[in-house]
């Protein structure tokens, strides 16, 4: 069974601009969670989603947005960029929040560079 | 609210000798537990789980962790390491326990280096 692919993996922007990026979590696995990865602040939740609806979100300004799609595949959106949002970008999927067995499993992340 | 705490930034070991990774966490209802490493430029990797029975878990490539309640403790271990283990590892307890809606919180990290 295929893991979780995240597109694309390296990507560098400049201040101001958007991007958004992709996540196909494995097959069956319908929630999707998100994460930032800083050297300073370490992993950060940003946002999960379940069913095509965000589920739980944490302490990101408005810039960062998400959505998920029918198939459950996901995009996350940071507008307007920030020399600080450079970080490694993880998705992760599970296969239901509400089960309490169940393992979250990540992606290889996307490397986001502003300048 | 849930936390996790990797008292240890860095751990170094020699090749071949057992090694642990430390992590405790504070809960409020029943905690689970998890243990992932992070090679670099990749994603996480899950390595084992701690929801409930036996107090020492087995999980992938030798490692396992010990939970201890009393201590509320969960430390990572491995009879005998390796260089390839190098790495970054990460404690996380899953957060929103009775809400039915969860969410993981992960410790700070410690890397792992053994050294040949």
């Amino acid at each position: 069974k295929a893991g979780v692919t995240q597109t694309p993996r390296y990507l560098i922007k400049t201040r101001g601009q958007q991007v958004t990026l992709s996540c196909s979590p494995i097959s069956g696995h319908r929630s999707v969670s998100w994460y930032q990865q800083t050297p300073g602040q370490g992993l950060q939740f940003l946002f999960e989603y379940f069913s095509e609806t965000q589920r739980n979100k944490g302490n990101f300004p408005g810039r960062f947005s998400g959505r998920q799609f029918s198939n459950s595949r996901s995009e996350m959106n940071v507008s307007t960029l920030e020399l600080g949002d450079s970080a490694l970008y993880l998705c992760a999927s599970r296969w239901s929040g509400t089960t309490s067995t169940d393992t979250q499993y990540f992606g290889p992340g996307t490397r986001l560079t502003v300048l | 609210a849930q936390s996790v705490a990797q008292p240890e930034d860095q751990v170094n070991v020699a090749e071949g000798n057992p090694l642990t990774v430390k992590c405790t966490y504070s809960v409020s209802g029943n905690p689970y537990l998890f243990w992932y490493v992070q090679y670099p430029n990749r994603g996480l990797q899950f390595l084992l789980k701690y929801i409930t029975g036996d107090n020492l878990v087995k999980g992938s490539y030798g490692f396992e962790a010990e939970f201890n309640k009393s201590q509320t403790s969960f430390h990572l271990k491995k009879p005998s390491a390796l260089v390839s283990d190098s790495a970054l590892y990460f404690c996380a307890v899953r957060d929103g326990e009775g809400s039915g809606t969860y969410k993981y919180i992960f410790g700070t990290g410690t890397r792992l280096k053994v050294l040949a």
